[in-house]
């Protein structure tokens, strides 16, 4: 079945500082890639939808020059949180689609810690 | 119109009883129902999904039930185990976008 990697895991880092996550598919080309972030207890809330080789569509609300992300292959896909800061802490999740619209797959998530 | 509202927030089932979780939609031109399974520090999972030409699909001890003239989903899991416990997630997707819209969650404990 259709792989999400997701990297790293689980971060710390110092606020002011950024940070990059990873998101790669590994046995499919993922045309639309989503980022997502969700806080204990709640949903998942979409922050941005990326397609390969074009910029990232974000959801009302998202500072997209805090949050970059970059779509410069159909395997990988990066979300780097800038200057980051202790309300950037959360869980973020990607997923991809390969096409098929309906062909969701997610990846394992990344516990981002700002101190 | 885009929401997914979805009961309730938490469920407590014992060993070998009936999960179900309830969800309802606005927007008819949603045209893929999925549940997806979360456990804690991990992401969703795909669980079941259904489409609206079907009232009701089953896989193993998990069943969706579907009405689509209420505009409503379920999702019940038959014989709960102690492994089951986790968040559980609707959703929906259809129209224009290929956005999956999300309801707030079900956090199911099953007790032995």
């Amino acid at each position: 079945g259709a792989v999400v990697s997701q990297h790293p895991s689980w971060v710390i880092c110092k606020s002011g500082t950024s940070v990059k996550i990873e998101c790669r598919s590994l046995d499919f080309q993922a045309t639309t890639m989503f980022w997502y972030r969700q806080f204990p207890k709640q949903s998942l809330m979409l922050m941005a939808t990326s397609n390969e080789g074009s910029k990232a569509t974000y959801e009302q609300g998202v500072e997209k020059d805090k949050f970059l992300i970059n779509h410069a292959s159909l395997t990988l896909s990066t979300l780097t949180v800038t200057s980051a800061h202790p309300e950037d802490s959360s869980f973020y999740i990607c997923s991809a689609i390969s096409g098929a619209r309906y062909g969701y797959t997610f990846g394992s998530g990344t516990r981002l810690t700002v101190v | 119109q885009q929401q997914v509202k979805q009961s309730p927030q938490s469920l407590i089932v014992q060993k070998g009883g009936i999960s179900i979780i309830n969800c309802a939609y606005e927007n008819t031109a949603f045209d893929y129902f999925p549940w997806y399974q979360q456990f804690p520090g991990k992401g969703p999972a795909l669980l079941i999904a259904i489409r609206p030409d079907v009232s009701e699909k089953k896989e193993g001890r998990f069943t969706i039930s579907f009405n689509k003239s209420a505009k409503q989903f379920s999702l019940h899991i038959m014989d709960s185990q102690p492994g089951d416990s986790a968040t559980y997630f609707c959703a929906a997707l259809g129209g224009a976008t290929n956005k999956l819209i999300f309801g707030t969650g079900t956090l199911l404990a099953v007790q032995p």
